[in-house]
């Protein structure tokens, strides 16, 4: 099994709203990682886990809030978000912590309202 | 910072041809991954890189890790209209970060 599946594909939120995006891979992988990707743009790191606790935290705003529940699960939890946050989320997975060989899952088109 | 620059920014090109696209970076690299993404999807790694010099192959994609470690090439051959999308190149920036190059948009025309 070498996915990385995400759920839901699309979300249309609120400005009010509070979602969480989910993520989870089976591969035994030890580094988790969320991006964000606007369009026509490579993704931007957000945050990674590794061995089930944030190591980097690349200035995220607070209204994205992630959380790794074991060592297979990511969630992203979104509360308050803009316009502007509109995006696509893509979650990934490395070995280990040395970010090589990542896999990415097939992301959530998040929109908000 | 480690900034990879990549190009073409885009192609477009006749079902058949021969395509190649690079990556370089004023920096080191001790990695080179070249991902693919298709409209909706998240990126699939093809291949990656470990050494100077070595050249990978994955059916018709074939890539290179420069030997000064501050470029690699990607060259994709007797393209396919399901060969559509765009290519990032991408490489270790710290120890658990990647910095993707701009992406390398691919057109093929049937």
């Amino acid at each position: 099994d070498t996915e990385v599946t995400q759920t839901p594909k699309h979300l249309v939120m609120g400005m009010t709203n509070k979602k969480s995006l989910k993520c989870e891979q089976h591969m035994g992988h030890r580094a988790m990682y969320w991006y964000k990707q606007k369009a026509k743009k490579p993704p931007e790191l957000m945050f990674v886990y590794s061995y089930e606790k944030l190591s980097i935290n690349e200035s995220v705003p607070s209204r994205f809030s992630p959380e790794c529940p074991n060592s297979s699960l990511l969630n992203l939890h979104l509360h308050a978000l803009q316009p502007e946050d509109s995006a696509l989320y893509l979650c990934a997975s490395s070995q280990g912590s040395g970010a090589t060989e990542a896999f990415f899952g097939q992301g959530t088109r998040l929109t908000v309202v | 910072g480690q900034q990879l620059n990549q190009s073409p920014q885009s192609m477009f090109i006749q079902e058949g041809e021969d395509v190649s696209m690079n990556c370089t970076s004023s920096s080191i690299f001790n990695t080179w991954l070249w991902y693919k993404q298709e409209p909706g999807e998240g990126p699939v790694l093809l291949i990656a890189l470990y050494k100077a010099g070595e050249l990978t192959s994955n059916g018709r994609l074939t890539a290179q890790f420069g030997i000064t470690r501050k470029d690699s090439f990607l060259n994709i051959s007797a393209s396919i209209p399901s060969d559509v999308g765009i290519y990032f190149c991408a490489g270790p920036r710290g120890a658990q970060k990647l910095v993707f190059g701009q992406g390398t948009r691919l057109t093929i025309n049937p």
